[in-house]
């Protein structure tokens, strides 16, 4: 089975600061895909960024980056330069790699305040 | 291009009515799953299709909720009857044919928020 943890349920950030959010996975699999969302208010789930368990750099994507530590069980999101629309819910999740099921295992979510 | 398509988006029922949802996923996406996310949580899958076929359905509660995907298109989701847990907003997402050397990006619909009574 697969396991995400959320430590921080909420975060505050000055706005143009950078912010990282936590979190650390568990599993059994050689294989899987680590993914971050974001949950504005209007309630979608918004893709930022994933990182493959084989891949060797850190995925990027804008102001998004993944810091991906895999002795550590660890994939925090990074956000720099924060903007005020930053502010949402933020998930971390994870879905085994291979054939068979996608199903996405999320974590609690960290909710993130930007401060003007 | 048009993203995945839910409603109702709110919805509010007395315990032991019924309800569905519907969902219509981005065209050409073979893949529909359905979430279910409590306030506070983040979200759980339901079911999960492969076109009209069920991969997954091992955390739907069977004795009152039901899914189907006809013709590997629209899907809906059942309750029936509801219970003052099922509380939560349902996300449709799709994805496409999902391979080992790809990971799988999954699209959300808006949600439907339920509130039972």
């Amino acid at each position: 089975a697969q396991k995400i943890t959320q430590t921080q349920p909420g975060m505050f950030v000055q706005e143009k600061e950078a912010v990282t959010l936590d979190c650390t996975y568990d599993t059994s699999d050689q294989s899987y895909g680590l993914f971050w969302y974001k949950q504005p208010s209007s309630g979608e789930m918004i893709f930022l960024i994933y990182q493959g368990s084989y891949d060797e750099q850190n995925a990027t994507e804008g102001r998004y980056s993944l810091n991906f530590q895999k002795a550590r069980k660890s994939a925090n999101l990074v956000i720099s330069a924060s903007q005020l629309g930053d502010s949402a819910m933020y998930f971390c999740a994870m879905t085994p790699g291979g054939a068979g099921s996608y199903q996405l295992t999320f974590g609690k979510g960290t909710k993130l305040s930007v401060i003007p | 291009e048009a993203g995945v398509a839910q409603s109702p988006r709110y919805k509010i029922i007395e315990k032991r009515q019924s309800v569905a949802f519907w969902c219509n996923p981005i065209s050409g996406h073979a893949t529909l799953y359905w979430y279910q996310q409590i306030l506070g949580q983040g979200p759980k899958l339901l079911i999960q299709f492969q076109n009209n076929g069920v991969v997954d359905d091992s955390q739907l509660p069977k004795d009152r909720f039901s899914a189907e995907r006809l013709k590997g298109v629209d899907s809906t989701l059942k309750i029936q009857p509801a219970k003052l847990e099922d509380s939560a907003v349902y996300l449709c997402a799709s994805s496409l044919h999902p391979s080992p050397s790809s990971y799988n990006e999954q699209f959300f619909g808006p949600g439907t928020r339920l509130t039972v009574l």
